[in-house]
């Protein structure tokens, strides 16, 4: 298994530009997730989706839009790139959201290893 | 809002140290707790997960504890390596759908 993989490793934008980072996970999972890291900040949550079919916005979504594709992919589009929006983006998977955790809360999410994205 | 602290924020030890990394949260109402560990230019690699119904969990010379009540947890790393150099990611799973992060504790450990 691959787990969570993510296209393009690093991007450099101009202000204006569009662009589209993919993520996809071969687990099965039914909820995926894009996050934002900046220094100092954490990680921060853009959108979610808990399943198929379905899709969120979570603490940062502003500037950004999502497509829940498939089961399998999950992708994060920029319409027109600012600087604020330089950031690592990562994306991650879950066999299943939140309200339907197990009681045990044992899901864990597993992470892609992220896009590097800065914006000129 | 959730809001998840980690202390210190930086922290170098000499190798065989044995070292403590902690972290708070403010909403005890949490599913698990998870500590990560990132390394430089790459993605989160999950090291220990402890359920609320959990007081510790261990993996070789990795050790977490979760204090529920308190809102604290402590990882503990028994006779540090070179090789653990990275920074240690906590974060709470609470009710809502996102995992919630503290800001990181980067460690060196130097030879």
């Amino acid at each position: 298994n691959a787990g969570v993989t993510q296209t393009p490793k690093f991007q450099v934008l101009k202000t204006g530009q569009s662009m589209t980072l993919q993520c996809a996970q071969d687990m099965n999972h039914n909820s995926m997730y894009w996050y934002r890291q900046d220094p100092g900040m954490g990680l921060r949550l853009i959108y979610y989706s808990a399943s198929e079919g379905t899709t969120d916005k979570g603490e940062v979504p502003n500037g950004y839009n999502v497509s829940r594709l498939n089961k399998r992919e999950f992708s994060l589009r920029l319409e027109s790139a600012a600087p604020s929006q330089t950031s690592v983006y990562f994306c991650a998977s879950k066999i299943r959201d939140t309200v339907h955790m197990s009681l045990g809360g044992i899901d864990t999410q597993y992470f892609g290893p992220g896009t590097r994205l800065t914006v000129l | 809002k959730q809001e998840v602290t980690q202390i210190p924020a930086a922290l170098s030890v000499p190798e065989g140290e044995n070292l403590v990394l902690n972290c708070s949260f403010t909403d005890s109402a949490i599913y698990n707790l998870q500590w990560f560990r990132q390394d430089p230019g790459k993605g989160l690699t999950s090291l220990l997960l402890i359920q609320s119904s959990q007081r510790e969990q261990t993996s070789g010379r990795l050790n977490a504890s979760l204090d529920k009540s308190s809102g604290r947890s402590t990882l503990y790393i028994a006779a540090s390596q070179p090789g653990d150099s990275a920074t240690y990611l906590c974060a709470v799973q609470d009710s809502g759908y996102a995992l919630n992060f503290g800001k990181g504790t980067s460690l060196l450990v130097t030879p």
